[in-house]
């Protein structure tokens, strides 16, 4: 069972364009909210994080928005870039738990 | 060096045979993690170190699986019996906490082909 659902699969967006990549969850006990890129060849890096005491977070141009009572999760990425075309995955992790679940990804290609 | 280092890179092995795979997390990293990703799927959990020992090997799919961790640092990870089912790329990562807590640093991966 996937404790993490992501979409869309895959994403095209031009160049400036906004991405967006969606997830959700069903365990309430799930508490850290990361998504991470990976890029081909390499191993995944964390990108940016939040837990459910606020709704949003930002880190230049990239915003994670949360909806605790939807369950929900998502990732902005504002003026995409070619190199912003990658894997990404979003995840999932609880209090004293020692594994993040991982979404299926969503690889996203900006074009220039 | 200064990020997680896996080896081999590739390993391609024959059904049935015996393969092992490296680790060499970030020093001063006590957690030390296995995840394996299939293709165009996230990782999924494997085992997890906490110092030497295994504290959570709930994500190991049967005993065909070990892995160890005898000082503390370097981990390897072996898989006996090798099936076609278990092609993938294996990853390791190390973090100064716990998963639920801080950032995991994730190695390029070792992609294991079973032919």
């Amino acid at each position: 069972q996937q404790q993490v659902k992501q979409s869309p699969q895959s994403l095209i967006v031009q160049k400036g364009g906004i991405s967006i990549i969606n997830c959700a969850y069903e365990n309430t006990a799930f508490d850290y909210f990361p998504w991470y890129q990976q890029f081909p060849g390499k191993g995944p890096a964390l990108l940016i994080a939040i837990r459910p005491d606020v709704s949003e977070k930002k880190e230049g141009r990239f915003t994670i928005s949360f909806n605790k009572s939807a369950k929900q999760f998502s990732l902005h990425i504002m003026d995409s870039q070619p190199g912003d075309s990658a894997t990404y995955f979003c995840a999932a992790s609880k209090t004293g738990a020692n594994n993040l679940f991982f979404g299926t990804g969503t690889r996203l290609t900006v074009i220039p | 060096g200064a990020g997680v280092s896996q080896t081999p890179s590739n390993k391609v092995t024959e059904k049935g045979k015996y393969v092992e795979l490296r680790c060499d997390p970030i020093s001063g990293h006590t957690a030390l993690y296995w995840y394996r990703q299939s293709l165009g799927q996230g990782p999924e959990f494997l085992i997890y170190f906490q110092g030497t020992g295994a504290a959570d090997d709930s994500g190991l799919p049967n005993d065909r699986f070990f892995a160890v961790r005898p000082e503390g640092s370097v981990s390897t990870l072996k898989i006996q019996r090798t099936e076609r089912g278990d092609s993938a790329v294996y990853l390791c990562a190390s973090s100064r906490h716990s998963a639920n807590t801080g950032e995991l640093f994730f190695g390029e991966g070792s992609r294991l082909t079973v032919l």
